[in-house]
């Protein structure tokens, strides 16, 4: 089966640094990356996917790294601000038609 | 352009009740997925559907859960004789493809208290 895991239960960055979320995965059959959000209250959020056949993808503040040698996945946050604590999760999907098996998730806190 | 809708949000029962949550997936999103989380806890898959069809099952309790997405109406999650321990938050997520091609967009669940 996959397990997913995150490094570390908690984060805490000082507003306007930049943060870095670990994921580590156990099937290296493991082809679709998903980091998600979530806020006290609220579903997960969609923030960035990464495929097996890229290392890097950007978007606005964030980028995702995928090391599929050691499979191992980041997150990282720039300019880290108020609005982006919450807990972050990695999930991970195996073949075409097989459920997204998500991480324990990691509390980001950014102080003033 | 709605997102994926739960209802309702808060569902308290009492044990031995029975509990129902409806999930509409996004317009145009015919795969919906049940999961699970526990407090501090990650989600755990329960189960995947598409019309008409369950897909995988494998995460779905043997006794007292089931799911359905009927052709027209939303997928409902139904659980039987509820126990202290079904109390959690429900999420159904939704995707135009199989999960394997497109991220899942996840409502804001259905937190059930047991009491």
């Amino acid at each position: 089966g996959e397990s997913v895991g995150l490094h570390l239960p908690t984060l805490s960055v000082q507003e306007g640094d930049n943060s870095i979320i670990n994921c580590a995965y156990s099937n290296s059959a493991s082809d679709y990356f998903i980091w998600y959000k979530q806020e006290s209250g609220k579903g997960p959020q969609f923030i960035i996917d990464i495929r097996s056949n890229m290392d890097k993808r950007q978007g606005q503040r964030v980028t995702v790294l995928l090391n599929k040698t050691v499979k191992h996945l980041s997150l990282q946050i720039a300019a880290t601000q108020p609005g982006d604590s919450a807990v972050y999760f990695c999930a991970v999907i195996t073949g075409a038609n097989s459920k997204l098996t998500f991480g324990k998730g990691i509390t980001l806190s950014v102080r003033p | 352009n709605a997102g994926v809708m739960q209802n309702p949000r808060h569902l308290v029962r009492r044990r031995g009740q029975e509990a129902r949550l409806r999930c509409s997936p996004m317009k145009g999103h015919s795969h919906v997925y049940w999961y699970r989380q526990l407090p501090e806890e990650g989600l755990k898959f329960m189960v995947y559907l598409q019309k008409e069809n369950i897909i995988d099952e494998s995460g779905m309790p043997k006794e007292r859960f089931s799911a359905e997405f009927p052709k027209e109406g939303p997928s409902i999650l139904r659980i039987q004789q509820v126990v202290r321990g079904d109390s959690a938050a429900y999420f159904c997520a939704s995707s135009p493809t199989t999960g394997g091609n497109s991220p899942l967009h996840f409502g804001n669940g259905t937190r059930l208290t047991v009491t």
